[in-house]
């Protein structure tokens, strides 16, 4: 089961910053969260990836709660191809058996 | 290049049939996986294969069978295929098992499977 909790929606208006929460309380030390994000009828995409700090790329921020059992997805200037489905994923680094347990995600629509 | 690349992208085929789902990564990595996902759009990890080595079996039924020629192919092959079959297939592939700082996982762009 996926360890994360999303609002189901989200609207943006086009140029403005879209901000994703999730929450993921159960959070142990040693797991990092991810989020990937699904354009209709494509791949999974890696977006960004975190552990306590907060990070930056070229895609988004990522804001990590000094708590870690929660964190926001920052797109600074949405744009229309920034529609998807958005997941928050918690993973263990360290295993020998990884993988990417999926929620419902965050459908964020980017309106013009 | 395609990182990951999956063939074919879509696939109608007859209940009962057996058929196959090929993918290959360029990307040097170690670590090749399947996932489906449904109509209710869930992904779900079916498999996974580090160095040609099974390393997840999500429980799938064994009419999957996934084959692992070298560690940059992971095929999936689908015995007496059912309805509830359909679905979305997604290869993916990272650097090893482990996902140190830096590690993400990288996916294809799907194999849309609709079994009448």
């Amino acid at each position: 089961d996926a360890k994360t909790t999303q609002p189901t929606s989200m609207d943006c208006a086009e140029g403005r910053a879209a901000n994703l929460p999730c929450n993921h309380s159960t959070i142990s030390g040693n797991e990092y969260v991810y989020w990937y994000r699904q354009i209709h009828s494509q791949g999974p995409q890696y977006i960004i990836h975190g552990l306590k700090n907060n990070e930056t790329n070229e895609m988004a921020s990522l804001i990590i709660t000094e708590d870690r059992k929660s964190s926001t997805l920052i797109l600074p200037h949405a744009t229309l191809r920034d529609t998807a489905v958005y997941y928050c994923i918690v993973m263990n680094y360290g295993g020998a058996t990884n993988k990417l347990i999926f929620g419902t995600g965050t459908l964020l629509a980017v309106q013009p | 290049d395609t990182a990951v690349s999956q063939t074919p992208k879509y696939l109608v085929t007859q209940m009962g049939n057996d058929k196959s789902i090929k993918c290959e990564q360029n990307l040097g990595h170690d670590t090749m996986y399947w996932y489906k996902q449904d109509s209710k759009k869930f992904l779900k990890i079916m498999f996974s294969y580090n160095n040609k080595e099974l390393i997840i079996n999500e429980t799938v039924p064994n009419r999957f069978s996934p084959k692992s020629p070298d560690k940059a192919h992971l095929n999936l092959h689908i015995n007496s295929l059912e309805l509830g079959d359909s679905a979305v297939y997604f290869c993916a592939s990272s650097p090893q098992t482990r996902l140190p700082s830096g590690n993400t996982i990288y996916f294809g762009e799907g194999s849309w499977l609709t079994v009448v």
